[in-house]
């Protein structure tokens, strides 16, 4: 059973930054891409961007560009996600997720998901 | 992007019975030389991640009741739950991943028992 587990809650001050990890244990990490999405409070998922694991390419969504970067270390099977220059809209439960991939990296969809870490912005 | 749109925001129905939700694409996610409906249906209860329950617009994923069914083409969709449990209550999204940059979901149904 593919297990995706994710670094504790945190509360930063608005400007900050935020890193957010997740590790991965029961697959082969690098034959799935690793996807971040988050979810304000009573809000529907938003994706941030995802990563390839197989050499580390990354797409992020317009919104975040220039604010969002993500990283993986294969050798621990882990994926990283950062977020620079918090604001209090930032707050929500950010998810990693491994994401199912054509034989030429295309990305589909989101097979498993973290626990989920819970990032809160307030001065 | 990409809006997907479902229908409806909430839904009560009897346990036992049929609960239907919809889902709507602003373009076709329909891959012609694939024959693929690129559409994915999730499943968040409280407190938890949302679940893959189907991929391709019709395909559950391995451990998922056959209870829970999707279907449609090109720009609608549907998940239906043939016989409502007490534990499907839950909120349902759909996802394409047509265009996947960026990966879009809809707003949610909420499904409660009536």
């Amino acid at each position: 059973q593919v297990l995706l587990v994710q670094s504790g809650a945190e509360v930063k001050k608005p400007g900050a930054s935020v890193k957010v990890s997740c590790k991965a244990s029961l697959y082969s990490f690098t034959t799935y891409g690793i996807t971040w999405v988050r979810q304000a409070p009573g809000q529907g998922p938003e994706w941030l961007g995802w990563i390839s694991t197989y050499n580390g390419n990354t797409n992020y969504a317009q919104k975040f560009q220039g604010r969002v970067t993500m990283t993986t270390d294969t050798s621990t099977s882990t994926a990283i996600m950062e977020l620079r220059r918090l604001r209090s809209d930032d707050t929500a439960v950010y998810y990693c997720a491994r994401v199912r991939v054509d034989f030429d990296w295309t990305p589909y969809y989101f097979d498993s998901w973290g626990q989920g870490t819970l990032v809160t912005v307030s001065s | 992007d990409i809006v997907m749109t479902q229908s409806p925001d909430s839904l009560a129905v009897s346990l036992g019975e049929r609960a239907t939700i919809n889902c709507k694409s602003s373009q076709s996610i329909f891959y012609s030389s694939d024959n693929k409906n690129y559409l994915a249906w999730y499943q968040q209860k409280p407190g938890q991640p949302p679940k893959l329950l189907i991929s391709w617009a019709s395909t559950r994923e391995s451990g998922v009741p056959d209870r829970f069914s999707g279907s449609g083409s090109g720009t609608d969709f549907s998940l239906t739950i043939s016989s409502l449990q007490a534990e499907d209550v839950a909120v349902y999204y759909c996802q394409q991943f047509y265009s996947i940059f960026p990966v879009t979901f809809g707003q949610g149904t909420k499904l409660e028992i009536k």
